[in-house]
């Protein structure tokens, strides 16, 4: 069974460019959960997703970001606008059932702006 | 609002010696919490999770405690080896959280030979 999948691993974007991370969760997994990991800073939780729902968004900034999690597909992390403030890692979980589940994390993908 | 702090920020300890790790939080309503691992520049590892009915959990030479009433946990690691050298992150899920893990700083860990 394989992890947590996230693409790219590594991007780079210019400011104002958009920027676009996928999560692919475990098999069998419909609860998807994004974290940044700011530089020098711990983990801040971002959005919990299940398939074509967002559960909680409360960790979300309020303009430039967005996240979905669609019937057939990854999910995806959209950042508009890209400033230099956004450069960070970004993390995906998954569970199987939820609330209170295991999360299991994929390898990140480091966001860098130019 | 659950905060979730990790002391020491980092250790060094030569091998064989025992780590113990810390992790306080404020809100003791948590619904469980999480230990990890993270290597540098990748992702997290599952190292333990502790349900708030249980008081540990033990795998291998990992054991961490939970003491809910005075907002601890606590996490040994016993006869340290150089592949131990690590960032060890707590985790926390309050029970109004929706599923989401408040996250300590963590613990850096340096295990010499």
């Amino acid at each position: 069974n394989a992890g947590v999948m996230q693409n790219p691993r590594h991007l780079v974007r210019r400011r104002g460019q958009e920027a676009r991370l996928r999560c692919s969760p475990m098999k069998g997994h419909s609860h998807v959960y994004w974290y940044r990991q700011l530089p020098e800073e711990g983990l801040k939780f971002m959005v919990y997703l299940q398939k074509e729902n967002i559960i909680d968004e409360s960790g979300m900034p309020k303009e430039r970001f967005s996240a979905e999690f669609p019937k057939e597909g990854p999910s995806i992390l959209r950042i508009q606008q890209v400033v230099r403030g956004d450069s960070a890692a970004y993390f995906c979980a998954s569970s199987p059932k939820g609330f209170g589940d295991t999360q299991y994390f994929g390898p990140g993908t480091r966001l860098t702006v130019l | 609002k659950q905060e979730v702090t990790q002391i020491p920020a980092a250790l060094s300890v030569p091998e064989g010696e025992n780590l113990v790790l810390n992790c306080s939080f404020t809100d003791s309503a948590i619904y469980n919490l999480q230990w990890f691992r993270q290597d540098p520049g990748k992702g997290l590892t599952s190292l333990l999770l502790i349900q708030s009915s249980q008081r540990e959990q033990t795998s291998g030479r990992l054991n961490a405690s939970l003491d809910k009433s005075s907002g601890r946990s606590t996490l040994y690691i016993a006869a340290s080896q150089p592949g131990d050298s690590a960032t060890y992150l707590c985790a926390v899920m309050t029970t109004d959280s929706w599923g989401k893990f408040q996250f300590g700083a963590g613990t850096q860990v340096v295990v010499t030979p």
